[in-house]
């Protein structure tokens, strides 16, 4: 089974700094890495995904992930944030057999203030 | 239709009532999934249908819970008796089940969200 973990539930930063979502994760078998951003009352939108190849993969909206296979990791991050970014963000993992089924961490709330 | 569609976006029931969500896929998606998201859960998965089947119904939390899917479209899960830790946001997705060594992208719908009082 795979299972996702969020290190942080609420980070809290000022306009224009750079931030770091956490994601570590645990699979007994290779995965693909997600990364979910949902704004209020909305449903969930992909910012950025790695399915193989290289490890830094770039998405939407400015943000990166780097995926770290050794530390089983793979972190969010974007050099200079927008109060725009304020948001909930998920990470998720799927196995690519059967259903592709996201198991998704429990979510970090990104607050940006002015 | 553009993007995945639910209904009703809320939904405030009685304890012990029956409870209809429903879910529109994208046009053309094979895949569709359930999931729910509550306080202190997160987001779980609840069922997959790959057409009008099932094959994984594994994350449906009580026999209370059951979905169907007819004509590889249109979804609609049911809370039978519902009960006060069923209220939730139900978050419904669709896509194309991934080909070759790739898997799809999800889409999702913005969700319904149940008050059981």
């Amino acid at each position: 089974a795979q299972s996702v973990t969020q290190l942080d539930s609420q980070v809290p930063v000022f306009e224009e700094a750079p931030v770091e979502l956490r994601c570590n994760y645990s699979s007994s078998v290779s995965v693909y890495l997600f990364w979910y951003v949902q704004y209020p009352n909305q449903g969930l939108q992909l910012l950025l995904k790695y399915l193989s190849g290289s490890t830094l993969v770039k998405g939407i909206n400015g943000f990166e992930a780097e995926f770290n296979k050794s530390q089983t990791s793979f972190h969010l991050r974007k050099p200079s944030v927008h109060i725009s970014d304020t948001a909930e963000y998920f990470c998720a993992v799927s196995v690519l057999s059967g259903s592709e089924k996201l198991v998704f961490g429990k979510g970090t709330k990104l607050t940006v203030n002015p | 239709g553009a993007g995945v569609s639910q209904s009703p976006s809320n939904k405030v029931t009685e304890k012990g009532k029956d409870v209809e969500l429903r879910c529109d896929p994208i046009s053309g998606h094979t895949a569709l999934y359930w999931y729910r998201q509550s306080l202190g859960q997160g987001l779980e998965f609840l069922i997959y249908f790959q057409g009008n089947s099932a094959p994984d119904k594994s994350g449906l939390p009580s026999d209370r819970f059951s979905a169907e899917r007819t004509g590889g479209s249109v979804s609609t899960l049911t809370i039978q008796r519902t009960q006060q830790e069923d209220s939730a946001v139900y978050l419904c997705a669709s896509n194309f089940l991934g080909t070759g060594d790739s898997p799809a992208e999800a889409f999702f719908g913005q969700g319904t969200r149940l008050t059981v009082v």
